[in-house]
């Protein structure tokens, strides 16, 4: 059962490299998130996607794209990398539509540092 | 402005004592959801509890409850019976409308400290 799954775990980019961070759940969950953590600090939602080809902008979508084409994926683009972007990059999944369990299921994390 | 507040930036608690650890959170929307998560050192996102706002009584989970006072915009977890496992980050989280749809948000986080 594997769940939701990142791809890579680590990354070294450089400034200005561009980059796609891999998400995909096999839960057939309609709702899926990206969120940023910087050290020591909570999650911030980057942009999230509530199915196929629809996704919203969250709190610090700035400098990055995402598509949503299939239920079970969702990648993270980010172009023209920046020290700014160096963070842990969580994916996450969730049922909406069941009310009495709608918790998200975590990926392990990307670790990205852009030098 | 934010929108989910935890005041305590960091907590210690003795072995086997409980602890509460506070967070409040703004929404103007009837129907949310709050939720609480625990992140060890190890950096993953484990689950621990779910509070539904038209849910009438406080949700538990084993050793965890929430406290949810819904006039205060209050959801406080409480930890019975500490471990030294425990101590990690915890998170209150909200799901609340978006401009679109609805959307999952994350506070800042106290750190918790279980002290032997």
């Amino acid at each position: 059962n594997a769940g939701v799954t990142q791809t890579p775990k680590f990354r070294i980019l450089k400034i200005g490299q561009s980059m796609t961070l891999q998400c995909t759940q096999d839960m057939n969950h309609n709702y899926m998130y990206w969120y940023r953590q910087d050290p020591g600090m909570g999650l911030k939602l980057i942009y999230y996607s509530v199915g196929a080809g629809i996704t919203d902008k969250g709190e610090v979508p700035n400098g990055y794209n995402v598509s949503r084409s299939t239920t079970e994926d969702f990648p993270l683009r980010l172009e023209l990398a920046a020290p700014s972007q160096t963070s842990v990059y969580f994916c996450a999944s969730s049922y909406r539509e069941d009310i009495t369990d709608e918790k998200l299921f975590f990926g392990s994390g990307t670790q990205l540092s852009v030098l | 402005a934010q929108k989910i507040t935890q005041t305590q930036p960091g907590m210690f608690v003795q072995e086997k004592e409980a602890v509460t650890l506070d967070c409040t959170y703004d929404t103007s929307d009837p129907s949310y959801g709050l939720f609480w998560y625990k992140q060890p050192s190890s950096g993953e996102m484990i689950f621990l509890i779910y509070q539904g706002s038209y849910d009438q009584q406080n949700a538990t989970e084993g050793r965890y409850s929430l406290n949810f006072q819904k006039a205060r915009k209050s959801a406080n977890l409480v930890i019975s019976a500490s471990q030294l496992g425990d101590s990690a980050m915890y998170f209150c989280a909200m799901r609340e409308a978006g401009t679109s749809y609805d959307k999952v948000i994350f506070g800042p986080g106290t750190s918790l400290s279980v002290i032997p």
